[in-house]
């Protein structure tokens, strides 16, 4: 059973650029959070998607758009990139109805700008 | 959702017990208290989760006090494989549920 996988593992961008990166849940989960984690700190909250929608947003500016698939499978789209956009772009999955439930976490996309 | 603090780093040695305290003084009648420990270039694994009193997994104890205003993770005999961030969080499962992390606890083991 595979868990949260995202793709690429490594990235690398110049200012000005846009980039897609992509999740997929693990099986059994159809709810997909973004998460941004800068060298040294925790991860921060972007967005989450549910039943193809954006139901909950953190404090990033809408250069960080999103898109959930039928499949349940998601992007993550950064426009106009900056230096302070290198990071660890995590995503995480959930099975919605399922109460207590944990996030489960994949290892994420490493994103370098230049 | 309830903010909540960790000590910033902590060191111990193979083979000892190490426990984590983490305080949530606001945290809601319907949250749970998760904790997650990342290793470097890796995303966060889910060690533990718990509501009330103690919860044991075969990796961890959770410890929460009846007024569970905070929490306290245990790690038996740790190994130089625990040195990693440890995360507490402060988790309401709803419609609408996403986590708020802080900057965690940096466990290091030491020979």
């Amino acid at each position: 059973d595979a868990g949260v996988t995202q793709s690429p593992t490594h990235l690398i961008k110049t200012r000005g650029q846009q980039v897609t990166l992509r999740c997929s849940p693990k099986s059994g989960h159809d709810t997909v959070s973004w998460y941004q984690q800068a060298l040294g700190q925790g991860p921060q909250f972007i967005f989450q998607y549910y039943e193809e929608e954006e139901r909950q947003r953190g404090n990033f500016p809408d250069r960080f758009s999103g898109h959930q698939f039928p499949n349940y499978s998601s992007e993550l789209n950064v426009n106009a990139l900056l230096l302070g956009d290198s990071a660890l772009y995590l995503c995480a999955s959930r099975q919605q109805g399922n109460s207590n439930q944990p996030q489960h976490f994949g290892d994420g996309t490493r994103l370098s700008i230049l | 959702l309830a903010k909540t603090t960790q000590p910033i780093s902590m060191d111990s040695y193979e083979g000892q017990e190490v426990n984590i305290t983490c305080s949530h003084n606001n945290i809601a009648t319907n949250d749970y208290i998760t904790w997650y420990q990342q290793f470097p270039s890796q995303g966060p694994r889910f060690i533990i989760q718990g509501y009330k009193t103690k919860v044991t997994n075969e990796v961890a104890s959770l410890f929460i006090p009846a007024d569970r205003k905070s929490s306290t993770l245990s790690l038996p005999r740790v190994s130089l494989s625990d040195t990693a961030v440890y995360y507490c969080l402060v988790v309401r499962y709803s419609s609408a549920s996403k986590i708020i992390f802080g900057s965690g606890t940096r466990l290091s083991i030491r020979p």
